[in-house]
């Protein structure tokens, strides 16, 4: 039943590790989004496939890699983990033409030691 | 200055009371306006979405776009408990990403 679902829900882990974040849509949707929320909410697109292709790269560093094997999965993966990473990282999808109806999956906190 | 502007709040506000809801923006260019309510620890839930100026309602919600004074709102009638939650604001033009205001923590008391 669940629209967009992302895993692990949680994540706790140390400074410098590698981690990833994996992401399923079943809505059919064919744009899919990474979004991080910081401590005080503010939400901020990090990345935007759509049908498997890179169509928004905001200014991220470069440790955090989307990977999306078809249209309904996108996974975040991240290098080298800092303490500046811990946030809320949200994944959403929409119909490309229809990005006023995102959905939001239930989110992953992330927090780095 | 950031693109959008929204009170973080909180606000709180007696049940059954008409809840205001606010966002400025600078983006002229901006052409579509969305609401999302977000629960603690849940993903943001888009509440309504409005295009270009005017208003939009929706049960106890009405959207207000003000495009002349780049100005936004959401009330709420009669709010319940049930709505404390973060509103957050969203807005766009047509093909682009999604810029949000950084939320409005409402809590309703009973």
């Amino acid at each position: 039943d669940t629209a967009v679902s992302q895993t692990p829900k949680y994540l706790v882990t140390q400074m410098g590790n590698d981690k990833s974040i994996k992401c399923e849509q079943n809505l059919g949707h064919d744009t899919m989004y990474w979004y991080k929320q910081d401590s005080k909410k503010f939400l901020k697109i990090m990345f935007s496939y759509n049908n498997k292709e890179l169509i928004i790269n905001e200014t991220v560093p470069n440790r955090f890699s989307p990977k999306s094997p078809d249209k309904a999965h996108l996974n975040l993966h991240i290098n080298s983990l800092e303490l500046g990473d811990s946030a809320v990282y949200f994944c959403a999808s929409s119909l490309r033409d229809r990005n006023t109806e995102a959905f939001f999956g239930q989110g992953t906190r992330l927090t780095v030691v | 200055q950031k693109e959008v502007e929204q009170d973080p709040g909180p606000l709180s506000v007696p049940e059954g009371a008409i809840v205001s809801l606010n966002c400025t923006y600078s983006n002229s260019a901006f052409q579509y306006f969305m609401w999302y309510r977000q629960y603690s620890r849940k993903g943001p839930e888009l509440l309504m979405y409005t295009y270009s100026s005017g208003n939009k309602e929706d049960g106890r919600f009405t959207a207000q776009v003000d495009k002349s004074s780049k100005y936004i709102s959401l009330f709420i009638r009669d709010s319940q408990p049930s709505d404390s939650a973060t509103y957050l604001c969203a807005m766009t033009r047509y093909g682009n990403k999604l810029v949000f205001g950084a939320g409005t923590i409402l809590r309703v008391k009973s």
